[in-house]
């Protein structure tokens, strides 16, 4: 069974600049997440998708960060303008529905440096 | 708002040695799940063991246990025997009934050949 894909896996930008990340989750997971972990701390949710619907995004910057799960598959994040607090790693999961009961899996993230 | 506390930020344990990395979490709620990750270098995110909430049974998986200490909100994780691959970042998870996971700050394990 194919993990969590994720790219890409490195992106340096300057600040002012704007980024996307896509992520493909595991075959038949209704539920997505974006997380975003900063050095040294533990990942903090962005946000999370039902299919194609929102479910949590209370704690995603929404003057500067988007996120979209077209088609209830695949999701691209993107933030415009990037600060240099967005450097971080984003990490993408997938769980076969958003229960506690069901394991999530983490793609390999993607490494973003603003300078 | 449910939290979680890794105190331990670094720990340092001897090759076959035996090792428990400490956590603790606030919640009101009476049903959750309780994780640990380990990070290695790459980032990418493995699970290690879970525990359910309503289980008052320490959940086990192999050379790793867990201490679940439900009115106390305590959950550590012992790793016996440790190995040099076991070197990597740890957290500490909860997820609470809505399905958010919540995790701690990590603890940095190092192992000594």
């Amino acid at each position: 069974e194919a993990g969590v894909a994720q790219s890409p896996r490195y992106k340096i930008i300057e600040k002012r600049q704007s980024v996307a990340f896509w992520c493909n989750p595991i075959s038949g997971h209704a539920t997505l997440y974006w997380y975003q972990q900063i050095l040294g701390q533990g990942p903090k949710l962005l946000i999370q998708f039902q299919n194609n619907g929102v479910v949590d995004d209370s704690q995603l910057p929404k003057d500067r960060f988007s996120a979209e799960r077209l088609k209830g598959v695949d999701s691209t994040l993107k933030i415009q303008p990037a600060k240099l607090e967005d450097s971080a790693v984003y990490l993408c999961a997938s769980s076969l529905t958003g229960g506690m009961s069901y394991e999530q899996y983490f793609g390999p993230g993607t490494r973003l440096t603003v300078t | 708002a449910q939290t979680v506390t890794q105190s331990q930020p670094e720990m340092s344990v001897q090759e076959a040695e035996t090792v428990t990395l400490s956590c603790t979490y606030d919640t009101s709620e009476s049903d959750y799940y309780l994780f640990w990750y380990k990070q290695p270098p790459s980032r990418q995110m493995i699970l290690v063991i879970r525990q359910e909430a309503y289980k008052q049974q320490n959940a086990t998986e192999n050379r790793f246990s867990v201490n679940f200490q439900k009115a106390a909100k305590s959950f550590s994780l012992k790793i016996s025997d440790s190995q040099l691959g076991d070197a990597a970042m740890y957290f500490c998870a909860y997820r609470n009934q809505g399905g958010k996971l919540i995790f701690g700050q990590g603890t940095e394990l190092s192992v000594k050949p």
